[in-house]
């Protein structure tokens, strides 16, 4: 099956520096990619979307100047998450949609292996 | 408003038969999902409604009604690796709506 890949799988940085998590579509070209997150015992909570090459779409109550997500190419795309605090530490996932659905009658989203991040 | 109901926990024995049920009122539906997720893992992919009816993928069935905006899973024959949490999700226009997610305990 196709295959997501995020970077770095955690991370820990001090209150105020920025964080850049990679997501990628390895086997597969992405038009749209969507940002979750997810805190303990909680379900996953939508971000943005992003399709490849416009500006991403924030859920309401997400900052956008806060979390910058750029999706440069059709596998790639970027969530920075600036000034950092720890009431932004949580589970970073994210999931790509394939171009073409292929064989399925779907369009399914494939999940990255998530992203934990604890801000000190 | 976006809405989905799932219980919160479950619990039940390793070879039993589970049901676990989901309800949901979104503004447009193209389709719920069920997702397995284990403690720190992304969710991973485990059955699609789109229409009416059952979908039988060997130890794990999904029903959907869409006009009463209700879905069920249904696992069979319960192993242990099966205790996790069971994500329901709809497609409301192109992103995800999760529900809570239940989280089922399988013991021995």
């Amino acid at each position: 099956g196709a295959v997501v890949s995020q970077h770095p799988s955690w991370v820990i940085c001090k209150s105020g520096t920025s964080v850049k998590i990679e997501c990628r579509s390895l086997d597969f070209q992405a038009t749209t990619m969507f940002w979750y997150r997810q805190f303990p015992k909680q379900s996953l909570m939508l971000m943005a979307t992003s399709n490849e090459g416009s500006k991403a779409t924030y859920e309401q109550g997400v900052e956008k100047d806060k979390f910058l997500i750029n999706h440069a190419s059709l596998t790639l795309s970027t969530l920075t998450v600036t000034s950092a605090h720890p009431e932004d530490s949580s589970f970073y996932i994210c999931s790509a949609r394939a171009r073409d659905p292929g064989p399925s009658s779907y369009n399914e989203q494939f999940f990255g292996p998530g992203t934990r991040l604890t801000v000190l | 408003g976006q809405n989905i109901d799932q219980p919160t926990e479950m619990t039940a024995t390793e070879g039993a038969i589970v049901q676990i049920n989901c309800t949901y009122q979104t503004s447009g539906f193209n389709g719920l999902f069920w997702y397995q997720q284990h403690a720190g893992e992304a969710p991973t992919f485990l059955s699609y409604n789109v229409l009416d009816g059952l979908e039988e993928k060997g130890r794990f069935s999904s029903f959907l009604s869409r006009s009463k905006g209700y879905s069920y899973l249904l696992l069979k024959e319960l192993q242990m690796k099966d205790s996790a949490s069971y994500l329901c999700a709809v497609e409301a226009g192109t992103a995800l709506i999760f529900g809570k997610g239940t989280t089922l305990s399988v013991s021995s």
